[in-house]
């Protein structure tokens, strides 16, 4: 059973970058398209983009100017960074697979709540 | 400002059916691309629940399914069950600005 379990710092402070990491167990992550998503409290959910385990990448055009998401095929994971963050990016973070670029999303991780904050 | 548009509640009583709606545009559903949907209870991840419009993961019960016409899709569930109570959330891919994924709004289901 493939899990993703997200991990990173818990409060980043304003104009600083946001940086989380996705752990992948029970699978290779050399196939499929790994994506992060994010829900600020009380709100809907924000797809922020995805990694191919080519490397190729894509991003939510509303974010792509501040988001960096990379993959480390040898630790079996894959990475955000948000740069120049501000009190709007405060949100629980996911990481999850999908089987396409515009296919759906069977493996969820836990989520993280990154808050921003000084 | 969601690109997919979901009503923001919906409710029904124990053993009702109830639909969710989730209504798109010509560069989304529209133009093709699969819907799928979420269920999120409280302080969790999001789980599938439907994939590519109609199906259902394995595990999930025969009392929910999906369908799509035109710009809209939509998620029944009939025999409505107290756990049933969630959020509910429809994805698809949408073609413009070099195509990216897009979610609805979210529907919060009260079982009365």
């Amino acid at each position: 059973q493939v899990q993703l379990q997200e991990s990173g710092p818990g409060l980043v402070k304003p104009s600083e970058t946001l940086s989380l990491t996705c752990s992948v167990s029970g699978g290779s992550i050399s196939t499929y398209y790994w994506s992060w998503m994010r829900q600020p409290p009380g709100k809907g959910l924000e797809w922020i983009g995805y990694i191919f385990y080519s490397g190729s990448t894509n991003y939510n055009p509303s974010l792509k100017s501040r988001v960096t998401i990379s993959l480390d095929t040898s630790k079996n994971q894959f990475s955000l960074k948000l740069s120049s963050v501000t009190a709007a990016d405060t949100a629980v973070y996911y990481c999850a697979r999908a089987v396409s670029t515009s296919g759906w999303f069977n493996y969820w991780g836990q989520g993280t709540l990154v808050t921003v904050s000084s | 400002q969601s690109v997919l548009t979901q009503p923001p509640s919906v409710s029904g009583a124990p053993g009702q059916r109830v639909t969710i709606s989730c209504t798109g545009s010509s560069s989304n559903i529209g133009a093709s691309y699969d819907v799928h949907w979420y269920q999120q209870l409280p302080g969790t991840a999001p789980k599938l629940l439907i994939y590519g419009n109609d199906n259902r993961p394995s595990g999930v019960p025969d009392r929910f399914s999906g369908s799509k016409s035109g710009t809209s899709a939509s998620l029944a569930i009939t025999g409505l069950q107290a756990e049933d109570e969630a959020d509910y959330y429809c994805q698809s891919y949408d073609s413009s600005l070099s195509g990216h994924v897009v979610f609805g709004g979210g529907t919060k289901l009260t079982v009365l």
